[in-house]
């Protein structure tokens, strides 16, 4: 079955800490991945995608994700978390056969502590 | 330029009636998705449409339904409300030459 596995639901960092989110996913063929973030009160934000080429992706505000076919993994990283970092993060995988149909993780909830 | 906007942004319904949300999507995007968020099963995707047909359908009962207009805005449908479908609705928008959306801020869909 199609899944998404987000290993850390909730994690608490200092300012200045560094951030690794952990991301696997179970889905035949080929893939795209996403990792989105939802700020408090906000909506579904894209920080970064794969599709292919370079497996060190980098996004908007310092985010980077490595995609390891070997491990199916595509954990997000960040080297200086910030306060505004706060949020809810979400992995998503969807197939590069031309459906359009996100399969997410359930979220990690981030908080970083000034 | 305007983000995927929905409406509305709250409801509060009773079990046994229907719902209609709506989606307008970024102009010029052509495939809009549904997705429900709720706490214990985080974001479920419904379906998505692309010119007015729906390419793809998630697991959910019948009672829900959907359909995209020629303008691309779209509507979903929940008939017969259960408590269980309380949740926020997500719509997100593509261009269809890439796979990353952009969504809305969602309806907020309380069954009372």
């Amino acid at each position: 079955a199609q899944s998404v596995s987000q290993h850390n639901h909730h994690v608490i960092l200092s300012e200045a800490a560094s951030l690794e989110l952990g991301c696997n996913y179970s889905y035949g063929g080929t893939v795209n991945l996403f990792w989105y973030v939802q700020y408090p009160g906000q909506h579904l934000q894209l920080l970064l995608k794969y599709f292919s080429g370079d497996p060190l992706v980098k996004g908007i505000k310092g985010f980077e994700a490595e995609f390891i076919k070997s491990k199916f993994s595509f954990n997000l990283r960040k080297p200086s978390v910030q306060w505004s970092d706060t949020a809810e993060y979400f992995c998503a995988v969807t197939s590069t056969s031309g459906t359009y149909k996100y399969i997410f993780g359930t979220g990690t909830r981030l908080k970083v502590l000034a | 330029k305007a983000g995927v906007t929905q409406t509305p942004r709250y409801l509060i319904k009773t079990r046994g009636q229907q719902v209609t949300l709506s989606c307008s999507p970024i102009s010029g995007h052509r495939s809009v998705s549904w997705y429900q968020q709720t706490p214990g099963q985080g974001l479920q995707f419904l379906f998505e449409y692309f010119s007015e047909t729906q390419r793809n359908k998630g697991n959910f009962p019948g009672r829900f339904s959907g359909r995209q207009f020629s303008n691309s805005r779209s509507e979903m449908n929940v008939s017969t409300l259960e408590l269980g479908d309380s949740a926020l609705y997500l719509c997100a928008s593509s261009s269809g030459t890439d796979y990353g959306y952009t969504f809305g801020s969602g309806t907020r869909l309380t069954v009372v």
